[in-house]
C-alpha cells in the first residue's frame, strides 16, 4: 500500500534562517506531488506541484522553493524565512487529476 | 488561481440533524471535483471524486450531487453524529493542468 512521509511535524525557526521540507511517497511510481499551505483561519493554498523528477511548477510568486530530486521525493525550501511563512505545511501525493490527494501529517512552521 | 467557494463558513448542528454544504467553482474547464474530510489533528481524507454531470456519491451517511454547467457540489450527511465533526473541503480540478484548487472548507460542529 502506498504511505506518504512528511517531516518534521512541527518547526520553530527565526527570521532570516533557511527551511528544508521534506516528504517522501512509497508504494507508487511517478505520483503528482504537492505542497499546501494553510495559514491562519484560511483553507489550503496551492504552492508547488510536481509531475516529474525536476519538474516543478509554482501557483503563486513567493519566498519559497521547491525542488523533486527523486521521484518520490519532494522538498520545499527557503534561504530566508519571512514572519508570514508561518503556517501549516501539507505535502499530498496524487495518481492524477481525477485520483483522490493523499496528504501526509503536515508540518507547522513559527516564524520568530 | 482559480476561485472555489464554500458555504456556509461553519455549521453547528443537533445531533440527529441532516444538513448540507455548498462549494462553487467555475463551470469552464471542469476536469473533476473532489470532497475531503479534515479532522483535527489529522490529515484530509478522500470522500469522494466526481467527474460527470448529474454525478452522485454516497458513502455511509455522507452523500455528493454534482452540477458542472451551474458550477457547484452539494454535501449531505444525513443524521449527523458527534464523529461527524470535521472541516469538509472541497478541490477542483481544471482540464489545463494537474493543480488541485480547494475551498477554504466548512466547519461542521455537532453537538451530542
Amino acid at each position: 500500500s502506498q504511505t506518504i512521509h512528511q517531516w518534521p511535524a512541527t518547526l520553530v525557526q527565526p527570521v532570516g534562517s533557511p527551511l528544508s521540507l521534506e516528504c517522501t511517497v512509497e508504494g507508487t511510481s511517478n505520483p503528482n506531488l504537492y505542497w499546501y499551505r494553510q495559514a491562519a483561519g484560511r483553507g489550503l493554498q496551492l504552492l508547488f506541484y510536481s509531475v516529474g523528477i525536476g519538474q516543478i511548477s509554482s501557483e503563486v510568486p513567493q519566498n519559497l522553493s521547491a525542488s523533486r530530486p527523486q521521484d518520490r521525493q519532494f522538498i520545499l525550501s527557503s534561504k530566508k524565512l519571512l514572519l508570514s511563512d508561518s503556517g501549516f505545511y501539507l505535502c499530498a501525493w496524487s495518481g492524477g487529476r481525477a485520483q483522490p490527494q493523499h496528504f501526509g501529517d503536515g508540518t507547522r512552521l513559527s516564524i520568530l | 488561481i482559480l476561485n472555489v467557494e464554500q458555504s456556509p463558513q461553519s455549521l453547528h448542528v443537533q445531533e440527529g440533524d441532516s444538513t448540507n454544504f455548498t462549494c462553487s467553482f467555475p463551470s469552464s474547464n471542469f476536469y473533476a471535483l473532489h470532497w475531503y474530510r479534515w479532522e483535527t489533528a489529522k490529515s484530509p481524507e478522500a470522500l469522494f471524486v466526481m467527474t460527470l454531470n448529474g454525478d452522485e456519491k454516497k458513502k455511509g451517511r455522507i452523500s455528493a450531487t454534482l452540477n458542472t454547467k451551474e458550477g457547484y457540489s452539494y454535501l449531505y450527511i444525513k443524521g449527523s453524529q458527534p464523529e461527524d465533526s470535521a472541516t469538509y473541503l472541497c478541490a477542483f480540478n481544471s482540464n489545463t493542468g494537474n493543480q488541485f484548487y480547494f475551498g477554504t472548507g466548512t466547519s461542521l460542529t455537532v453537538i451530542p
